[in-house]
């Protein structure tokens, strides 16, 4: 099936540096999103993202972070700068647009560690 | 406040057996309803999904009920097998506007053999 590639899988960082997560989504897909994840726990809703915009954000995007998709490349996280709370792993989705039983396809994820 | 409640939080079953899995919700206009799967390692996958024109969906040993008025939802995993062991996600979005998936806390499943 559609795959979302994220890169790095895991990446480990000291409090107050920048990090930015990478997400490669599904080819031709329109809409992208960032979920937050703890300890296998709930998945958080961060942001969502369509036509170069940011459409919706929750409480826990905080003005630290900021998210983007260059020339159609990778769409990114960047988180500046980093606290000991945004430890958790993230997951990037996309879809294809937004009918009623659009699908939301997930990367792996990406294990972020602020020490 | 949670959009989206699961319980039981986590369920042990035999092999054979079948898992049940709740699913709640407080927003009415909430009309699809996705159950993902998610293997540790590894992110959630679309296993079944239901919109609520709907009281029944059925996909092989997976079926969701889905029950409008009390606002709730269960997915039943019939002949449950050893790999199915995961957790299981319930999420909900609405059709109005741009609308984000919300996701319950999940319900970890194991299937002994």
């Amino acid at each position: 099936g559609p795959k979302v590639l994220q890169i790095p899988s895991h990446q480990i960082i000291d409090m107050g540096q920048m990090v930015t997560l990478n997400c490669d989504p599904v080819s031709n897909h329109l809409y992208f999103y960032w979920y937050k994840q703890i300890l296998g726990q709930q998945m958080e809703f961060l942001v969502n993202f369509y036509n170069g915009k940011v459409m919706e954000k929750s409480k826990l995007f905080k003005d630290q972070f900021s998210v983007e998709r260059p020339d159609g490349s990778y769409f990114t996280l960047k988180i500046q700068p980093t606290a000991l709370e945004d430890s958790a792993v993230y997951f990037c989705a996309s879809s294809g647009g937004q009918s009623l039983a659009e699908t939301l396809y997930f990367g792996s994820g990406t294990r972020l560690t602020v020490l | 406040q949670q959009q989206v409640r699961q319980s039981p939080q986590s369920l042990t079953v035999w092999e054979g057996e079948t898992a049940i899995l709740n699913c709640s919700y407080e927003d009415s206009t909430f009309n699809y309803f996705p159950w993902y799967q998610q293997f540790p390692g590894e992110g959630p996958a679309l296993l079944i999904s239901i919109s609520s024109v709907s009281d029944k969906k059925e996909d092989g040993r997976f079926t969701i009920f889905f029950n409008k008025r009390e606002k709730k939802l269960s997915l039943h995993i019939t002949d449950s097998q050893p790999g199915d062991s995961a957790t299981y996600f319930c999420a909900a979005r609405g059709a109005t506007g741009y609308q984000n998936f919300y996701f319950g806390k999940g319900t970890s499943l194991t299937v002994i053999p």
